[in-house]
């Protein structure tokens, strides 16, 4: 059993579309960070939250600590999104982290 | 420099061989992180250096694996007597203090063993 679940794991969506990728996690953590994973390989740390909301731009993320699940969403989406986006949490005990497979985000003109 | 720097960026070697990777991380990031990426896998952890501190060295997957970091600052990931397996993208990340701060990824070494 993964400790990081990803969901959907690919997603297609239209230009201008509202997206939405969900992280859910099954143990304890310190700090949730959303990645980004451009085609390449080039990997851009997108956010760290232990708590409530952060937004840049037309990327938001929110937390919610006792359910243990995390969102991202993306407003507007561009074709410019189309990107792997993964969802690591840094556990509480040591400096283990856990990684989600992955979501495969594919934003078509 | 500005980023994270990884070197070197491709690397083909025989089984059996020995490899040296290296990491030099942003000037004043405190905190430096190993993981892999093999083909059509998610990230694998593998160490994780804090200051002066004892690196965590939970993720190494084997002895064969080692990794120091000179100075608090240039890290090098080196593996002995390397294995097909051991094929990966090898990243290597950096913070400022892993408890407040997210972190920037180096470009990755793509290490093919033959």
């Amino acid at each position: 059993k993964n400790e990081v679940e990803q969901s959907p794991q690919n997603l297609t969506a239209q230009e201008g579309e509202f997206i939405t990728i969900n992280c859910s996690y099954s143990v304890g953590i310190s700090a949730l960070h959303w990645l980004q994973q451009h085609p390449g390989g080039g990997i851009v740390s997108l956010f760290m939250l232990s708590s409530g909301k952060k937004k840049h731009g037309r990327l938001i993320a929110t937390i919610n600590i006792q359910e243990k699940h995390s969102s991202l969403h993306i407003t507007a989406s561009h074709p410019r999104d189309s990107a792997v986006y993964i969802c690591a949490v840094r556990g509480n005990t040591g400096n283990q982290f856990y990684f989600g497979t992955g979501t495969s985000l594919t934003v078509i003109p | 420099g500005a980023g994270v720097s990884q070197s070197p960026s491709n690397k083909v070697t025989e089984k059996g061989k020995d490899v040296e990777l290296r990491c030099d991380p942003i000037s004043g990031h405190t905190a430096l992180y190993w993981y892999r990426q093999s083909l059509g896998q998610g990230l694998e952890f593998l160490i994780y250096f804090q200051g002066n501190s004892a690196p965590d060295k939970s993720g190494l997957p084997s002895d064969r694996f080692s990794a120091e970091r000179t100075g608090g600052s240039v890290s090098t990931l080196t593996i002995q007597r390397t294995q097909q397996e051991d094929s990966a993208v090898y990243l290597c990340a950096s913070s400022r203090d892993s408890a407040n701060y997210g972190y920037t990824f180096g470009s990755g070494t793509r290490l093919t063993v033959v």
